[in-house]
């Protein structure tokens, strides 16, 4: 069975930096992409960025160019995601998916963590 | 960017009921939408994906249909686990989008 599991979300400061892991199993890692979507409380759905099979190449939204990063490490089936510069508007439930093979639909979706960008 | 717009924003229907949903994108995506289900605290889940295909596991009574900017997600019977959020999301460009959610609620 696919799992994944985020974590690392928590309170943080405007300006501040955080880093969300996503645990994964059940499934060849290295062979898949993965991606990022997060939603606002009450809001809706919003992708973040993706990064294909073997890390080969990465997307952003425009609106999160230059100040998040995916990366990935195969040796540990875990997903990143380095947030800096974080603002209140991104605050929001940050979920990590797997992406259906040969396609960019999210497939397997961990429950999200929580990143609260407060004074 | 491609925009999809969800219409209508809330549906109020009856358990036994028909569920129409529509989907409109800014610019021709061909047939690149999926349609996910969310319910309160919940993440989502695929429904539909190339606009007419069902994911692994879902139902029948879920079916879609649609190209270029057109699509309708549709549900022939409402189940009382149906009532939820959906949401389409196309793979045509970068970046990928999704719409502002239709919530079929009980009526």
């Amino acid at each position: 069975e696919v799992q994944v599991v985020e974590s690392g979300g928590g309170l943080v400061q405007p300006g501040g930096s955080l880093r969300l892991s996503c645990d994964a199993s059940g499934f060849t890692f290295s062979n898949a992409a993965l991606s990022w979507v997060r939603q606002a409380p009450g809001q809706g759905l919003e992708w973040v960025s993706i990064i294909s099979e073997y890390g080969g190449s990465t997307q952003y939204a425009d609106s999160l160019k230059g100040r998040f990063t995916i990366s990935r490490d195969d040796s540990k089936n875990t997903l990143y995601l380095e947030m800096k510069s974080l603002r209140v508007e991104d605050t929001a439930v940050y979920y990590c998916a797997t992406v259906m093979s040969g396609t960019w639909w999210f497939d397997a979706w961990g429950q999200g963590t929580l990143v609260t960008v407060s004074s | 960017e491609i925009v999809l717009t969800q219409s209508p924003a809330t549906l109020s229907l009856s358990p036994g009921e028909r569920a129409t949903l529509s989907c409109r994108a800014s610019q021709s995506i061909g047939g690149y939408l999926a349609w996910y289900q969310q319910k309160p605290g919940q993440a989502p889940r695929l429904l539909i994906y190339d606009s007419s295909y069902r994911a692994t596991g879902i139902p029948a009574r879920f079916s879609g249909r649609g190209s270029g900017t057109d699509f309708t997600l549709t549900i022939s019977s409402l189940e009382p686990e149906d009532f939820a959020v959906y949401y389409c999301q196309h793979r045509s460009s970068w970046p990928l989008t999704f719409g502002g959610g239709t919530k079929v609620e009980i009526k």
